[in-house]
């Protein structure tokens, strides 16, 4: 069975450029969640879609918006890049409908740098 | 604000020592508490997992110990492998709150041969 698939794993940026990021979950979950990682903060939560609804969302500004898709696929896209965007976002699929009944599988990541 | 917190940062500790890295959260209403492992280029994945009206859980060389009164939960890694380098990071979700988890800064694990 395929993990979770995330595209592109690298990419670079200019401040004020927007980016797309994409996330293929595991055939079969229909909850996929987006986390930001960077050294100083750990893993931060930003968004989580369940069947094309975003359920929740974390505390980051309205430049980070996601959507899903009907095939589960998710995109998560930044627009007006500061500097401080660059980190490396994780995406995490998951065939239960709430965390504490099964476990997150998380992708590689896309690692953002922003010049 | 960091809702839980995790120390310490970094660890280093020979083989077949005990790796012990703790975290405390505030919420109360935190109900479920994972830990993931994360090798360098890859995803976290989940280690092992706790709910409060258990104060220990041990798998293989993985222990959780939870104090619930502390609002505090430890990750124990016994006879540490130089195999279990990694970083780890403890996590804490809201029971029934969809899918989304609070996670600690992470402890990079080093053990030396």
């Amino acid at each position: 069975k395929a993990g979770v698939t995330q595209t592109p794993r690298y990419l670079i940026k200019t401040r004020g450029q927007q980016v797309t990021l994409s996330c293929s979950p595991i055939s079969g979950h229909r909850s996929v969640s987006w986390y930001q990682q960077t050294p100083g903060q750990g893993l931060q939560f930003l968004f989580e879609y369940f069947s094309e609804t975003q359920r929740n969302k974390g505390n980051f500004p309205g430049r980070f918006s996601g959507r899903q898709f009907s095939n589960s696929r998710s995109e998560m896209n930044v627009s007006t890049l500061e500097l401080g965007d660059s980190a490396l976002y994780l995406c995490a699929s998951s065939y239960k409908v709430v965390v504490d009944t099964g476990e997150l599988f998380f992708g590689e990541g896309s690692r953002l740098t922003v010049l | 604000q960091q809702q839980v917190k995790q120390s310490p940062q970094s660890l280093i500790v020979q083989k077949g020592g005990i790796s012990i890295i703790n975290c405390a959260y505030e919420n109360t209403a935190f109900d479920y508490f994972p830990w993931y492992q994360q090798f360098p280029g890859k995803g976290p994945a989940l280690l092992i997992a706790i709910r409060p009206d258990v104060s220990e859980k041990k798998e293989g060389r993985f222990t959780i110990s939870f104090n619930k009164s502390a609002k505090q939960f430890s990750l124990h890694i016994m006879d540490s492998q130089p195999g279990d380098s990694a970083t780890y990071f403890c996590a804490a979700s809201i029971v029934g709150g969809a899918n989304n988890l609070f996670f600690g800064t992470g402890t990079r694990l080093t053990v030396i041969p």
